[in-house]
């Protein structure tokens, strides 16, 4: 069953600690995306990788940090930096580059008490 | 500043009317082009996209999506809507440029359908 797994669902965290979620895909895609959704402001990049061991800082990267270290894996840090971390985190990857389609896991829910 | 812009951010409906839904993207460039759905409790789901051809792109469920580059928009819509279309939907374009390429999303529009 091939397709982007994300977990935990709904992850809660206290003020101040860091939390990584987690995001992995068995489709065989070069490129891996994490992006924030926030109500009324669709869906905005915070890191992309399109190759292992490589990666780049989206529009919101602040208080975030990515990995890459094996294909099918890109795990996501939520810093204690990050000022606003409560919201829906999607994952997501493309066969190859930027311009190419990409499909999306189904979300960590992430809120900061 | 590159941007996707979708200018219902609500819509309500009964069953069977038509829908349409407005995306504009300001770019004057080659275009990649998207519309996405999430339903209640799902995932975000690829409905259509557009490349390059035939600039009516047909896509999953009965939608459809007309590209008109004239007008820097690619409008999605679906003569008949029904109870289960009910959901949100995002407008998505990637500007092909020398250095970079990055998909935008525009802000979603919330698709009501009631029975």
């Amino acid at each position: 069953d091939g397709g982007i797994t994300q977990s935990p669902k709904y992850l809660f965290r206290k003020e101040g600690q860091n939390v990584t979620l987690s995001c992995e895909q068995n489709l065989n895609h070069d490129a891996m995306y994490w992006y924030r959704q926030d109500p009324g402001q669709g869906l905005r990049l915070i890191y992309y990788s399109q190759i292992v061991n490589d990666f780049q800082k989206g529009d919101i990267a602040e208080g975030y940090s990515v990995s890459r270290e094996k294909k099918e894996s890109f795990p996501l840090t939520v810093t204690s930096a990050q000022k606003n971390p409560t919201a829906f985190y999607l994952c997501a990857s493309s066969i190859s580059g930027r311009t190419d389609t990409q499909y999306f896991g189904p979300g960590t829910r992430l809120t900061v008490l | 500043a590159q941007s996707v812009s979708q200018h219902n951010h609500h819509v309500i409906l009964s069953e069977a009317a038509s829908l349409e839904l407005g995306c504009n993207y300001s770019y004057g460039g080659t275009v990649n082009l998207f519309w996405y759905v999430q339903y209640p409790g799902q995932h975000l789901q690829l409905l259509l996209k557009y490349f390059s051809g035939d600039p009516l792109v047909k896509g999953i469920k009965g939608f459809e999506a007309e590209f008109i580059k004239s007008k820097f928009s690619f409008n999605l819509r679906k003569p008949s809507v029904q109870w289960s279309d009910t959901a949100e939907y995002f407008c998505a374009v990637i500007l092909i440029k020398a250095a970079g390429n990055k998909l935008t999303f525009g802000g979603g529009t919330r698709v009501l359908v009631k029975p």
